[in-house]
């Protein structure tokens, strides 16, 4: 059993390229999120998806974009990327809880992107 | 909006002796949950421990315990018998159960803590 799995788990980017961040779990959970971590700053929320053909913005969602066309993989795209940007990223994933909270985010092993 | 505090950047602790991690939090919601995440230097998240509000008890796994002080709105973990291996990064966590929440999670800016043999 794979969970959750983030590719490229490396990358080197010019200011201005463009990529594509890949999640995938197989624990067929509704729900999936995407964070940056920051030094002194924790993990801050992206953007985020509560089923299939649904995103919505988090915490700090400027500059990123994202789709989730099935169920088990949700997309991080960079248009432009900037220096900024640099940071560790992560995917995560939950069940749909309905009033119930007790159940942990599931996490990828992070994908650590240098925008130079 | 919710938030989370840690305080302590940084502790060091002997090793097979006990280390608090403290964590405050904020929110007006009466119903949460809040989570401790170990990150080693592998980079991964583990999952270590969950409370919810509504508990009575504090929650305990394995050498894990949290100590949860709802009026002073507090969640801080105990590591007891602290071990080399527990040398990592740790992060609290906070998941309301607000409608609109989705399970999203708020961090706290963790704390490094260092196992000294």
């Amino acid at each position: 059993n794979a969970g959750v799995t983030q590719t490229p788990k490396f990358r080197v980017l010019k200011t201005g390229q463009s990529m594509t961040l890949l999640c995938a779990q197989d624990m067929n959970h509704e729900y999936m999120y995407w964070y940056r971590q920051d030094p002194g700053m924790g993990l801050r929320l992206i953007h985020y998806s509560v089923g299939e053909g649904t995103t919505a913005k988090g915490e700090v969602p400027d500059g990123y974009n994202v789709s989730r066309l099935k169920k088990q993989n949700f997309l991080l795209g960079l248009e432009s990327a900037a220096p900024s940007q640099t940071s560790v990223y992560f995917c995560a994933s939950s069940y749909s809880f309905r009033g119930s909270y007790n159940s942990p985010l599931h996490f990828g092993n992070g994908t650590r992107l240098t925008v130079t | 909006a919710q938030k989370i505090t840690q305080t302590q950047p940084g502790m060091f602790v002997q090793e097979k002796e006990a280390v608090t991690l403290d964590c405050t939090y904020d929110t007006s919601d009466p119903s949460y949950g809040l989570f401790w995440y170990k990150q080693p230097s592998s980079g991964e998240m583990i999952f270590l421990i969950y409370q919810g509000s509504y508990d009575q008890q504090n929650a305990t796994e394995g050498r894990y315990s949290l100590n949860f002080q709802k009026a002073r709105k507090s969640a801080n973990l105990v590591i007891s018998a602290s071990q080399l291996g527990d040398s990592a990064m740790y992060f609290c966590a906070m998941r309301i159960a607000g409608g609109t929440s989705y399970g999203k999670l708020t961090f706290g800016q963790g704390t490094i803590l260092t196992v000294h043999p």
